[in-house]
């Protein structure tokens, strides 16, 4: 089962501008995770937000949690070429004491040099 | 952050036969390991749920005799696709947590393997 849905599917921005991507969720969570995609590769963690924070930074990217609208925004700033890759937010499912990330359809970022 | 390996990164099999699938974590002994499944243009499935010394768990609808999962130590958990059908043909990924509830840490992945059953 998915638990998140990111939008847009698809972004296609200029080198230099800013990229926003959404993901909203169903159930109550205790953090949400943004990964990052290169084609045909693994997923790199971005950053975790738990939620009782309301906007977290790192770098470039800036993370924001609205838990009462159970969604969440990733903006990436200056974007560069190297950032191309396709963006998915995923939470934490408890089963027992097990979690399980559970991930969202994913944003595909094209960003043109 | 941790290093988790996954092997092999691609392999093309004959229908019928099985393929196994190795995903170690390399610096940090792994409580837990989950393995996805990634169609083209889609998100990760989660496949089951692995427990270093326990049975795995699998979400609804995953065959527990077509994929079987061992966990038999802290930094090797491995997939196994037996009697291959071309439609099993796809993107796997594994990935490897410090513990089990996600509270505090991302999950760490594997480079994933391309299978492709001819």
């Amino acid at each position: 089962s998915q638990q998140g849905e990111e939008d847009p599917q698809a972004l296609s921005i200029q080198e230099g501008e800013n990229a926003t991507m959404n993901c909203s969720y169903k159930t109550s969570i205790n953090n949400l995770q943004w990964y990052r995609q290169n084609s045909g590769r693994g997923l790199v963690h971005l950053i975790l937000i738990r939620s009782n924070e309301r906007e977290k930074h790192s770098g470039r990217l800036r993370v924001t949690l609205d838990t009462s609208k159970k969604s969440s925004s990733l903006l990436i700033t200056a974007s560069r070429a190297a950032d191309t890759a396709s963006y998915f937010c995923a939470t934490v499912v408890y089963g027992g004491s097990q979690g399980n990330l559970i991930f969202g359809k994913g944003t595909k970022l094209s960003v043109k040099p | 952050g941790a290093v988790v390996s996954q092997h092999p990164s691609r392999v093309i099999c004959k229908s019928g036969t099985s393929v196994k699938i190795e995903c170690r974590s390399l610096d940090f002994q792994a409580t837990t390991m989950f393995w996805y499944r990634q169609f083209p243009k889609q998100s990760l499935m989660l496949m089951a749920t692995s427990n270093e010394g326990s049975k795995a768990t699998y979400e609804q609808g995953v065959e527990k005799d077509k994929f079987l999962i061992n966990h038999a130590s802290l930094t090797l958990s491995t997939l196994t696709v037996t009697s291959a059908h071309p439609e099993d043909s796809s993107f796997y990924i594994c990935s490897a947590a410090r513990e089990r509830a996600f509270a505090n840490t991302e999950a760490f992945f594997g480079q994933g393997t391309r299978l492709t059953v001819v």
